[in-house]
């Protein structure tokens, strides 16, 4: 893999509803892998930045794993709530690359009162 | 502790006119990007810097310059605006590894 690419590219679920999204990056070469959450009209925010193979991150409902030798992370939502509602960018940085980021083009998450 | 603050937040310009997007942050990061964002081509690096005085070009560097004579603040040139400079510019900085960004700049190209 050359590119980072993300799926789904959108997803709809209802309220309560726990849902994950997949991240796939190169791995040769890796250094860093990066989440963000993306609001409409607003910047995007950093949810967590993994770097060792195994890494598992948490922050309140949202949690994410590391997987580093066949390249791939997985964002987890459980209990969606509308606030959720958001685009999620994963990035990753190669090691030597004076850490410029290769982005995915994001999962659209919109969850439904 | 503003954080990234970028201005202009809109802008219109005609073609072949010039214009800079100014992006100031105030927590003593090196590392400091601009990208644009256009529908369905994801975040795009134009340039980056990794300190003060350094500047070097990312994926899309054509059409744009860039200078960083003070850490705090980059800035991001158009010489000659183009209708395809039509985009969502942000910039970005970061001192441990992640990334900080501004409100975003809209700018028209007519």
């Amino acid at each position: 893999i050359l590119n980072v690419e993300q799926s789904p590219q959108s997803l709809h679920v209802q309220e309560g509803d726990s849902t994950n999204f997949t991240c796939s990056f190169p791995s040769s070469n890796f250094y860093a892998l990066h989440w963000y959450r993306w609001e409409t009209a607003k910047s995007p925010e950093a949810l967590f930045v993994m770097t060792l193979n195994g890494d598992e991150k948490k922050k309140g409902r949202i949690s994410a794993t590391l997987n580093t030798k066949e390249g791939y992370s997985y964002l987890y939502i459980k209990g969606s709530q509308p606030e959720d509602s958001a685009t999620y960018l994963c990035a990753s940085v190669n090691a030597g690359n004076n850490r410029k980021l290769i982005w995915g083009l994001g999962t659209s998450l919109a969850v439904n009162p | 502790n503003a954080g990234v603050t970028q201005t202009p937040k809109f802008r219109v310009l005609k073609t072949g006119q010039s214009m800079t997007l100014l992006c100031a942050q105030d927590m003593n990061h090196e590392y400091m990007y601009w990208y644009r964002q256009d529908p369905g081509m994801g975040l795009r690096l134009i340039h980056y810097s990794v300190g003060e005085g350094t500047t070097a070009k990312g994926e899309v560097p054509d059409g744009y310059n860039v200078s960083r004579l003070k850490k705090q603040n980059f800035l991001l040139g158009l010489e000659s605006a183009a209708p395809s400079q039509t985009s969502v510019y942000f910039c970005a900085s970061a001192g441990g590894e992640k990334l900080f960004f501004g409100s975003g700049t809209q700018l028209s190209v007519l």
